[in-house]
């Protein structure tokens, strides 16, 4: 068990629909990052948040926001979801640096399937 | 239509055996790369780290190789067991001081009893 939690575990849902999933970091860490692995993709960074504030931006599509709260969890917003949407989704977190070359623990993940 | 994916490198072995994975990383400004196992229905977990500064970094049944003059990983795992099977990612954590990490496609390592 990584102390990394997410929820929900599996999500299913249609075209068009905006979904929310959350994540708790382990205690203590300030970074939170979002991945998304699809079959196609493979693992792919979308945003990191440290102590509430946008680090890094990766390939994250503009339908897709995040935030991080003011506890350290954050919640990573999909909208007018698509097909190819698919996907884990996994959050990670980090010590209490900037991010910058610290190990990432990663949940488990949330399956989600738009039908 | 038919579906695209990724088609990852396998890697069969008996167990006891030691096994090799290998990765390339194309940014040269890299100076952090991390090993992790995922297993199926899991997230990703941490097995081995290495910086830029050192070329070699044992863990328990683990060893991790950097060459950076061919920009090139390797995870050696002694002694593999069945619980060893899973997909292996290196991912690179860049040259910034943030956090992002890109990751290979992955290895898919079976260990038959």
């Amino acid at each position: 068990d990584s102390g990394v939690t997410q929820t929900p575990k599996h999500l299913i849902t249609a075209t068009g629909q905006r979904v929310t999933l959350r994540c708790s970091p382990r205690s203590g860490d300030l970074s939170v990052y979002w991945y998304q692995q699809s079959l196609d993709q493979g693992l792919q960074f979308l945003i990191q948040y440290y102590n509430g504030e946008e680090r890094a931006k990766g390939n994250i599509l503009e339908r897709f926001s995040a935030q991080q709260f003011p506890d350290l969890h954050s919640e990573l917003n999909l909208s007018s979801l698509e097909l190819g949407d698919s996907a884990l989704y996994f959050c990670a977190s980090s010590g209490r640096g900037e991010g910058g070359q610290e190990t990432q623990y990663f949940g488990p993940g949330t399956r989600l399937l738009v039908l | 239509g038919e579906s695209v994916g990724l088609h990852l490198p396998t890697l069969s072995v008996q167990e006891g055996d030691n096994s090799i994975i290998n990765c390339a990383y194309s940014n040269s400004a890299s100076d952090y790369f991390i090993w992790y196992k995922q297993e199926s229905g899991k997230g990703p977990q941490f097995i081995i780290d290495i910086r830029s500064n050192m070329d070699k970094r044992q863990g328990q049944r683990v060893t991790v190789l950097l060459n950076k003059t061919v920009k090139h990983l390797s995870l050696q795992i002694a002694a593999t067991q069945p619980g060893d099977s899973a997909v292996y990612f290196c991912a690179d954590g860049g040259g910034t001081s943030y956090g992002k990490l890109t990751f290979g496609q992955g290895t898919i390592l079976t260990v038959h009893p």
